[in-house]
């Protein structure tokens, strides 16, 4: 069984660019998260989609948005980078079975904004 | 704000067990204790949860104490490729969706 599959592993934009990063969950999942991991503030929850609703979201200004397809795939964007952008884009699925469900994480995409 | 406390490092021998502590002393009845390990630049991997029971899979042992305000992670024979970060992280038992709170983790260094 597949894991969950994000695309660009390594990407690098210029300040002003805008982005856009894909993941596919495993296959059944239904529930996808994104979450930034930088070295200063570690692992930040982004915003999390169920049936291509957004049911959750952290604090993080509007540049980042998202995106939640009707086969689970989802998509995170981020207009008008900063140099404090860069970071590794994770993405994180669940079947959503209700009490102490497990979540599995994909490799991530390491985005640099120079 | 992550609901854990952990040491920020412990160091273990190879083919000994490592035991990572986490503090979670105002966790809740409802609240699953799950614990991911994240190898340098690569995702989290999940390692294991439980509510109140203790807790064994093939990769680890969990351990919770009786009134469940800490746990215990046991990895019982480390190898080098333990070498991690271990998060320990608290989740309401009927959060359904995926969002969880990182804190800052217990770093792991495994040394032959």
């Amino acid at each position: 069984k597949a894991g969950v599959t994000q695309t660009p592993r390594y990407l690098i934009k210029t300040r002003g660019q805008q982005v856009t990063l894909s993941c596919s969950p495993i296959s059944g999942h239904r529930s996808v998260s994104w979450y930034q991991q930088t070295p200063g503030q570690g692992l930040q929850f982004l915003f999390e989609y169920f049936s291509e609703t957004q049911r959750n979201k952290g604090n993080f200004p509007g540049r980042f948005s998202g995106r939640q397809f009707s086969n689970s795939r989802s998509e995170m964007n981020v207009s008008t980078l900063e140099l404090g952008d860069s970071a590794l884009y994770l993405c994180a699925s669940s079947l959503r079975t209700g009490n102490g469900n497990t979540i599995y994480f994909g490799e991530g995409s390491w985005l640099t904004v120079v | 704000d992550a609901k854990t406390t952990q040491p920020p490092s412990m160091d273990c021998a190879e083919g000994r067990a490592a035991n990572l502590p986490c503090n979670h002393s105002t966790i809740s009845g409802n609240e699953y204790v799950y614990w991911y390990r994240q190898i340098h630049s690569q995702g989290p991997q999940y390692i294991i949860h439980g509510l109140k029971n203790n807790e064994t899979n093939e990769m680890a042992s969990l351990i919770i104490t009786e009134d469940r305000k800490s746990s215990t992670l046991i990895l019982p024979h480390a190898t080098l490729r333990d070498t991690a970060v271990y998060y320990c992280i608290v989740r309401p038992q009927n959060q359904a969706g995926t969002a969880l709170i990182f804190g800052k983790g217990t770093t792991l260094s495994v040394s032959s």
